[in-house]
C-alpha cells in the first residue's frame, strides 16, 4: 500500500498566521491527493481534491499544491475555526490510504 | 440534501462479531462507489473497504481482509459491514463515505460515524 506521511505531526500556532502542511506519497500518485479537515467528534470533511482544486464553499484562504510525491496545504490567513486537524489522502491506488493527521492547535 | 446514517455499533467481545449499516439518502444511490473508514480513539483515520456502485469491484485494507466483508443493497440505498473476528484493535468510530464518481475519487460526503468497542 502507498504511505502517505505528513508533517509536522501537529504545531501551534495564532491567529492571522500564514500555515503550511507537507504530506509525502511514498511513491508517484500524480495529484491524486484530497485533503481533509477533521475537528473533534465531527466527520472529516473535504477541503481540497486533485490537489488543488478547491471543494465548493471552502473559503479561498484554503490552498493545496503538488504532483506526484510531495504535496502542502497552505491557510493563508488562520482563523479561528481553522483550528482542527487536517489529513491529506491517496486515491491514486485502490487501497486508499491516508495521511496520520496534522492537529493545529491554539498558540 | 446528501445523508449517511451509520448504525449497528455497539459493544461486543473479542472474537464476535457485528453488522454495520450505512442509510443513504438525497442522491442515486446505485450510482455510486462507497467505502468504510475507521477511527480509533484519538487516533488518526484508516481505509478500511471499498464497494463499485454495482459490487462488482471490491477492496480491503490488509488490517481487516479475510475478516470483513463489504455489501451493499441498491434498491434499500444501504452499505454494509460484516465484522467477524473481532479484534481490540478494531474498536473504532466507523464512518461510512460517498466516493465521487469519475476520474478523482475523492470522498466528498460523510456520515457521522458509529462506535463499535471490542472488549471482554
Amino acid at each position: 500500500a502507498i504511505r502517505m506521511t505528513q508533517s509536522p505531526s501537529s504545531f501551534s500556532a495564532s491567529t492571522g498566521d500564514r500555515v503550511t502542511i507537507t504530506c509525502r506519497a511514498s511513491q508517484g500518485i500524480s495529484s491524486y491527493l484530497a485533503w481533509y479537515q477533521q475537528k473533534p467528534g465531527k466527520a472529516p470533511k473535504l477541503l481540497i481534491y486533485a490537489a488543488s482544486t478547491l471543494q465548493s464553499g471552502v473559503p479561498s484562504r484554503f490552498s493545496g499544491s503538488g504532483s506526484g510525491t510531495d504535496f502542502t496545504l497552505t491557510i493563508s490567513c488562520l482563523q479561528s475555526e481553522d483550528f482542527a486537524t487536517y489529513y491529506c489522502q491517496q486515491y491514486y491506488s485502490y487501497l486508499r490510504t491516508f495521511g496520520q493527521g496534522t492537529k493545529v492547535e491554539i498558540k | 440534501e446528501v445523508q449517511l446514517v451509520e448504525s449497528g455499533g455497539g459493544l461486543v467481545k473479542p472474537g464476535g462479531s457485528l453488522r454495520l449499516s450505512c442509510a443513504a439518502s438525497g442522491f442515486t444511490f446505485s450510482s455510486y462507489s462507497m467505502n468504510w473508514v475507521r477511527q480509533a480513539p484519538g487516533k488518526g483515520l484508516e481505509w478500511v473497504s471499498s464497494i463499485s456502485s454495482s459490487s462488482s469491484y471490491i477492496y480491503y485494507a490488509d488490517s481487516v481482509k479475510g475478516r470483513f466483508t463489504i455489501s451493499r443493497d441498491n434498491a434499500k440505498n444501504s452499505l454494509y459491514l460484516q465484522m467477524n473476528s473481532l479484534r481490540a484493535e478494531d474498536t473504532a468510530v466507523y464512518y461510512c463515505a460517498r466516493e465521487h464518481p469519475s476520474y478523482d475519487y475523492y470522498f466528498d460526503y460523510w456520515g457521522q460515524g458509529t462506535l463499535v468497542t471490542v472488549s471482554s
